[in-house]
């Protein structure tokens, strides 16, 4: 069975740097994707963008400017940062897998709310 | 960003059949498969219907799922109480490069 387990900060002020990184337990890291989706409280999912094995990513134009997304296939880990939070940014952060042929997210972590206040 | 439109929110009684619609555009559900995902309340989402009318092992058969143009339906036959959850479409956009949700619909059971 697959299981992706995540963690980071849950509280950050303005203008820092939210990290959240995701592990993965089971199965191939190499034949996926993986990406980060996240979801404001009440309301509704938005993709952030993935990586692949070999570090290369694809992110949200919207969000592409403040996005990092890196791999660490040593560990099976991969991470999130997005700089210069504001209130906006906060929001329930999941990190699941994509099965790329398939175009679905068929594990997802437990997710990390993230909240950003002064 | 949501691109995808659904209802905000259906209703049924145990037993009746529901259905949601996700309505997309040539760039995502006209040219992409669409997935279906079940997210009960203060939990992650949960894969329901894949490649716009498959059901990964585990899922009952009274969810379905079909797709026709830019639009695609979530039915649910049978409703249970259990069934009570917000539903997600979501599709690849090959304009954005990414993946698109839908707006998102609560499943109420009266």
């Amino acid at each position: 069975q697959v299981l992706l387990q995540q963690w980071g900060a849950g509280l950050l002020k303005p203008s820092e740097t939210l990290s959240l990184t995701c592990a993965v337990y089971g199965g191939s890291f190499n034949y996926y994707n993986w990406s980060w989706i996240r979801q404001p409280p009440g309301k509704g999912l938005e993709w952030i963008g993935e990586v692949n094995h070999s570090g290369s990513t694809n992110l949200n134009p919207s969000l592409k400017s403040r996005v990092t997304i890196s791999v660490d296939t040593s560990k099976n880990q991969f991470s999130l940062k997005l700089s210069s939070v504001t209130a906006a940014d906060t929001a329930v952060y999941y990190c699941a897998r994509d099965l790329i042929q398939l175009q679905m997210f068929d594990f997802w972590g437990q997710g990390t709310l993230v909240t950003v206040s002064s | 960003q949501s691109v995808l439109a659904q209802p905000p929110s259906a209703s049924g009684t145990p037993g009746q059949r529901v259905t949601i619609s996700c309505s997309g555009s040539n760039s995502n559900i006209g040219t992409n498969t669409v997935n279906w995902y079940q997210q009960l309340p203060g939990t992650a989402p949960k894969l329901l219907i894949y490649t716009n009318n498959q059901r990964p092992s585990g899922v009952p058969d009274r969810f379905s799922g079909s797709k026709s143009g830019t639009s695609a339906s979530l039915a649910i036959s049978g409703l249970q109480s259990e069934d009570e959850a917000d539903y997600y479409c979501a599709a690849w956009d090959d304009s954005l490069n990414g993946y698109v949700f839908g707006t998102g619909t609560k499943v109420t059971v009266l």
